[in-house]
């Protein structure tokens, strides 16, 4: 089993409505959680980091963490042809020595015009 | 302030030759990573390390090797190239708050 698990997607949006991004994790220890976007033939870039159990927004993402169900989960409002792209999960775990995240696959994300 | 950078951008290697993937960061950051990408597999750690002086191995370290010559620089060598190596290989940093930058990746393909 993944530690960090994904759909692969593609996940297909209108322009302008809202697209839910999902994500499960094995290790109950794990601390803090991230969402990285990677444009194709690009390098990954961080969207939104989370702590806390609840919601954290910034502009028109929210990130949601629930430590209980071990789900993490993004959403994009008012989504736009330029949010087409592969998102990551990563979660880093309880192994803080080495301080590295533990991506999932991503989920691919069109949103049409 | 360039961010972290990796040089080559693309390579071909033949089977068994070797090559070193250089990576720098200008953000004085004590951790530095590398990761391969295949499809459908996300972001694999190769090697990493955790501070100037140690290097540590990853879930795939499998035929690579890895130096951290100075806090800045952190490379990535392979001694005798195979075809499952035909990857893109991602260099890494880290804030203390575990945010991590990415470069812009080297393509690597192993005939």
């Amino acid at each position: 089993q993944k530690e960090v698990e994904q759909n692969s997607g593609p996940l297909s949006v209108p322009e302008g409505a809202i697209a839910s991004l999902n994500c499960t994790y094995s290790d109950r220890g794990s601390q803090s959680f991230f969402w990285y976007r990677q444009y194709s033939g690009k390098s990954p870039e961080l969207i939104m980091s989370i702590y806390s159990n609840g919601d954290k927004e910034d502009g028109r993402f929210t990130a949601q963490l629930n430590k209980a169900s071990q789900y993490v989960s993004l959403l994009i409002r008012d989504s736009q042809p330029s949010d087409s792209a592969t998102y990551l999960c990563a979660a880093h775990g309880r192994d803080t020595g080495r301080r590295a995240l533990t991506f999932g696959s991503g989920t691919r994300l069109q949103v049409q015009p | 302030n360039a961010g972290v950078t990796q040089t080559p951008k693309f390579q071909v290697l033949k089977t068994g030759q070797s090559m070193t993937l250089q990576c720098a960061q200008d953000m004085n950051h004590n951790s530095m990573y590398w990761y391969r990408q295949d499809p459908g597999m996300g972001l694999r750690l190769i090697y990493y390390s955790a501070s100037e002086g140690t290097t540590d191995k990853g879930e795939v370290p499998n035929g690579y090797n890895v130096s951290r010559l100075n806090k800045r620089e952190f490379s990535l060598r392979l001694e005798s190239a195979a075809p499952s190596q035909t990857s893109v290989y991602f260099c890494a940093s880290t804030t203390p708050g575990d945010t991590q930058y990415f470069g812009p990746g080297t393509r690597l393909t192993v005939l």
